[in-house]
This record gives C-alpha cells, sequence and structure tokens, in this order.
C-alpha cells in the first residue's frame, strides 16, 4: 500500500493521559500536514512540515500538542494531558510541494 | 477560521442526475482543491485547479473556478450510489511563502438515491 497510513485508527482515553499518534506519508512526499477534524465540520489545519522542518503551527496547537518529524520521514502528533475538547479525527496527509495533499484514514480520538 | 463556504450544505438527487456543488472564498489563491469523504472515513482527493485555470476534467467530475468571483463549483456528472459522500472544498491561499496549508469549507453532504 502507497498511500498515507496511520496508527491508531482508534484511540479511547482517559482525561488527563497523555496519547501519540503516528503517520507515514507516501514516500516521495517532503510535506507532511497534520489536520483536526470534528462532527460536521470541515478539517482544520494545525501544523505542517517541509521535509524535517516544521514551518507552521496553527493556534489551535495549544502548548500540550508537539508534533515532531525526525528524518522527514514518519511523523508523530503528541497531545499532553488530553481534555475532552481534544475529542475529534486526527488527520494526517502529505505532498509534493505545489500539489494535491493525499490523506490518510484519520485516527479517531474519544477522550473520556 | 474556514474561508470556503459550500453551497448547498446538503443535496439529495436521484441516480443519473447531474449534481453541482459550489464553493466560495474569500482571500486570493494558490490553488482550489475538492476532497470526498464517506462517513467516518479520511478525505479522497478528488481535482486540483490552479489559479490560473478556469476548468478542469477529471472522469464524470468537472471543476471551474472564478478567481473574479472567488468561486468555484463542482459538476458530478450522471450521479451514481456510490457518490454519496460529503464534499469539501479547499484553498492553498497566498500568505507570503507559507505554500499547502489548506482551509476546508463545511463541506456539502450529497445523497444520490437508487
Amino acid at each position: 500500500d502507497t498511500g498515507v497510513s496511520q496508527d491508531p485508527r482508534h484511540k479511547i482515553t482517559k482525561r488527563g493521559q497523555n496519547v501519540t499518534f503516528r503517520c507515514d506519508p507516501i514516500s516521495e512526499h517532503n510535506r507532511l500536514y497534520w489536520y483536526r477534524q470534528t462532527l460536521g465540520q470541515g478539517p482544520e489545519f494545525l501544523t505542517y512540515f517541509q521535509n524535517e522542518a516544521q514551518l507552521e503551527k496553527s493556534r489551535l496547537l495549544s502548548d500540550r500538542f508537539s508534533a515532531e518529524r525526525p528524518k522527514g520521514s514518519f511523523s508523530t502528533l503528541e497531545i499532553q494531558r488530553t481534555e475532552q475538547g481534544d475529542s475529534a479525527m486526527y488527520l494526517c496527509a502529505s505532498s509534493l510541494e505545489r500539489a494535491g495533499q493525499f490523506f490518510g484514514p484519520g485516527t479517531r480520538l474519544t477522550v473520556l | 477560521s474556514q474561508q470556503g463556504e459550500e453551497d448547498p450544505q446538503a443535496l439529495s438527487i436521484q441516480e443519473g442526475e447531474n449534481a453541482t456543488m459550489n464553493c466560495s472564498y474569500k482571500t486570493s489563491i494558490n490553488n482550489l482543491q475538492w476532497y470526498r469523504q464517506n462517513s467516518g472515513r479520511g478525505l479522497v482527493h478528488l481535482i486540483l485547479i490552479r489559479s490560473n485555470e478556469r476548468e478542469k476534467h477529471s472522469g464524470r467530475l468537472r471543476v471551474t473556478l472564478d478567481t473574479s468571483k472567488k468561486s468555484s463549483s463542482l459538476l458530478i456528472t450522471a450521479s451514481r450510489a456510490a457518490d454519496t459522500a460529503s464534499y469539501f472544498c479547499a484553498t492553498d491561499a497566498v500568505v507570503g511563502t507559507s505554500y499547502g496549508k489548506l482551509t476546508f469549507g463545511q463541506g456539502t453532504i450529497l445523497t444520490v438515491h437508487p
């Protein structure tokens, strides 16, 4: 499978716990994006990387959120001290520069 | 914030009919992209149209872009029940060198009845 993959697909956690999601982009894509989507809404941009450099972060990305792309390949998104408002679908996408973005299946987070 | 606004919010048609969805946006763009999302799934990239293009086709899809009106439309011809999904437009806005960040609308929910 040469598409974008995300792991896990579902995560249920208790409020206050930390969670980490992984995204494996399409191998030749140098850009990687994280978005968050809540029910009935379109995705909202969180952050993006060009190779290993994190070039932009949304104001939605509070200090409890951190993302890394250590070798310019896969990326992780960590949420510390989760809150119920963090419950959402977290989507990862990758692209070449100035090309369409290809999305993974998403990680659905439920914070109890 | 949501830059793209899709219209209508919901569309219900019979199989074989054409479906037209519209998208309006507010700022200058590099390109505009349309995506499909089946319930609870990830987004599928349908088509990208650049700011210097006016029309693009892909199979049963036709996208138009009018940068003077800051609007785009997606036409699906000869719809099928399998086209039932949410459709989103997303804009890649001109903001310095921050190319690539997409701003999505709230989507149009399309239901195609067999």
